[in-house]
């Protein structure tokens, strides 16, 4: 399987920063990257899918980049419900994998 | 509006089965690639299984042998039953439409597998 690892599993900002959240997989996954937002007992969102394309409805703050086994998920100007846990999932090959998530906390 | 609503989680002891069930509206799920995802108690998302619109199915090999997904046209209904229920298999299953990246989520259910 396709391994996925985020960095960093943790990080701090505050409201109005631009933030980066890395996702890098064992092997290539072309352009199969989809980046989701979780809240606490929620169902995860998408936010991008394809590596950069912007799920319809979903700010414009938000971007991702990336292709073969290194990918970003950029937020601009963080807001107040940006704080979240996001994922990134692959879904180049079977079984498909998620990253372990990056927790973003309020400074 | 497009939704998917997953219920049948419970309490279910180590061995048992269980079949979750997601009814869906809005589209219908004879057209549609649908996945589970589960996420354990505080842990992230684990992909579980993926049917195709044409019948293809595919599962983790955490799962592999003992789930099984399923759809039913006439009650545009996803189902996963599970089988062998094991400690580890303890988790909010979600249904999701699409089969690559998911665009529409169900709120999930809970599954808890314990003596």
């Amino acid at each position: 399987d396709i391994q996925m690892t985020q960095s960093p599993s943790t990080l701090s900002a505050s409201v109005g920063d631009r933030v980066t959240i890395t996702c890098r997989a064992s092997q290539s996954v072309s352009s199969w990257l989809a980046w989701y937002q979780q809240k606490p007992g929620k169902a995860p969102k998408r936010l991008i899918y394809d590596a950069s394309s912007l799920e319809s409805g979903v700010p414009s703050r938000f971007s991702g980049s990336g292709s073969g086994t290194e990918f970003t998920l950029t937020i601009n100007s963080l807001q107040p419900d940006d704080f979240a846990t996001y994922y990134c999932q692959q879904y180049n090959s079977y079984s498909y994998t998620f990253g372990q998530g990056t927790k973003l906390e309020i400074k | 509006e497009v939704q998917v609503v997953e219920s049948g989680g419970g309490l279910v002891h180590p061995g048992g089965s269980l079949r979750l069930s997601c009814a869906a509206s809005g589209f219908t799920v004879s057209t549609n690639y649908l996945t589970w995802v589960r996420q354990a108690p505080g842990k992230g998302l684990e992909w579980v299984s993926v049917t195709h619109s044409g019948g293809t199915t595919y599962y983790a090999d955490s799962v592999k042998g003992r789930f099984t997904i399923s759809r039913d046209i006439s009650k545009n209904t996803l189902y996963l039953q599970m089988n062998s229920l094991r400690a580890e298999d303890t988790a909010v299953y979600y249904c999701a439409r699409g089969g690559g990246s998911m665009g529409v989520w169900g709120q999930g259910t809970t599954v808890t597998v314990s003596s």
